[in-house]
């Protein structure tokens, strides 16, 4: 069974510029959440996807936008990027919508300078 | 205020030692809640889960949950280096839905 993979590792940004992370979900799984964890902080929910639909959105703005696909991997793009946007970007899979258990994936570390 | 509290710590032990890290909440609606470890620079691996108010053990860990309180609390027993992590508590309000995290404890177990 393959576990949540991430794309790229790591990346540096300057401000202003447009990113794309990815996501792989584990096997099986149909619901994606994206999280954002700020050094020394706990994640903070971005969204999550089930079936390629938005299926709830914490408090970011929308040039934080997503996409599933019918294989279940997901995307997360974030247009004009800030300073702040520098984070862990993580993902999590889970088996269906009412799954208790989430699995994140390593998760992308965001540089914006 | 936030919606989940935990220590930041640092927490530093012994190895052997009994470990107890705590969150407290102020959302009355959280029915599920999980401990996550997560070793620098990777993402957090789910420990324990629990669903309502209890007890759950695991091999060296328990996990407990007070909804009466609003507190939960997580036990490491015979500690070891291996811990080193950090520790973070998450909530849910219903399953599968967002996880709420609290800041996370950081972790040492001095051999």
């Amino acid at each position: 069974e393959t576990g949540v993979t991430q794309s790229p590792t790591h990346l540096i940004k300057t401000r202003g510029q447009q990113v794309t992370l990815r996501c792989s979900s584990q096997s099986g799984h149909n619901t994606v959440s994206w999280y954002q964890q700020a050094l020394g902080q706990g994640p903070q929910f971005i969204f999550q996807y089930y079936r390629e639909e938005e299926n709830g959105r914490g408090n970011f703005p929308p040039r934080f936008s997503g996409l599933q696909f019918p294989n279940y991997s997901s995307e997360l793009n974030v247009n004009a990027l800030e300073l702040d946007d520098s984070a862990l970007y993580l993902c999590a899979s889970s088996l269906r919508l009412s799954g208790n258990e989430q699995f994140f994936g390593p998760g992308t570390r965001l540089t914006v300078l | 205020q936030k919606e989940v509290e935990q220590d930041p710590g640092p927490l530093s032990v012994p190895e052997g030692a009994i470990v107890s890290l705590n969150c407290t909440y102020s959302n009355s609606a959280f029915q599920y809640f999980m401990w996550y470890r997560q070793y620098s620079r990777k993402g957090p691996e789910l420990l324990m889960y629990t669903y309502s108010s209890g007890n759950k053990e695991d091999g060296r860990f328990t996990a407990q949950v007070d909804k009466s309180s609003k507190y939960i609390s997580l036990f490491i027993r015979d500690s070891q280096p291996s811990d080193s992590a950090t520790y973070l508590c998450a909530m849910m309000v219903t399953s599968g839905s967002r996880l709420t995290f609290g800041e996370g404890t950081q972790l040492t177990v001095n051999p």
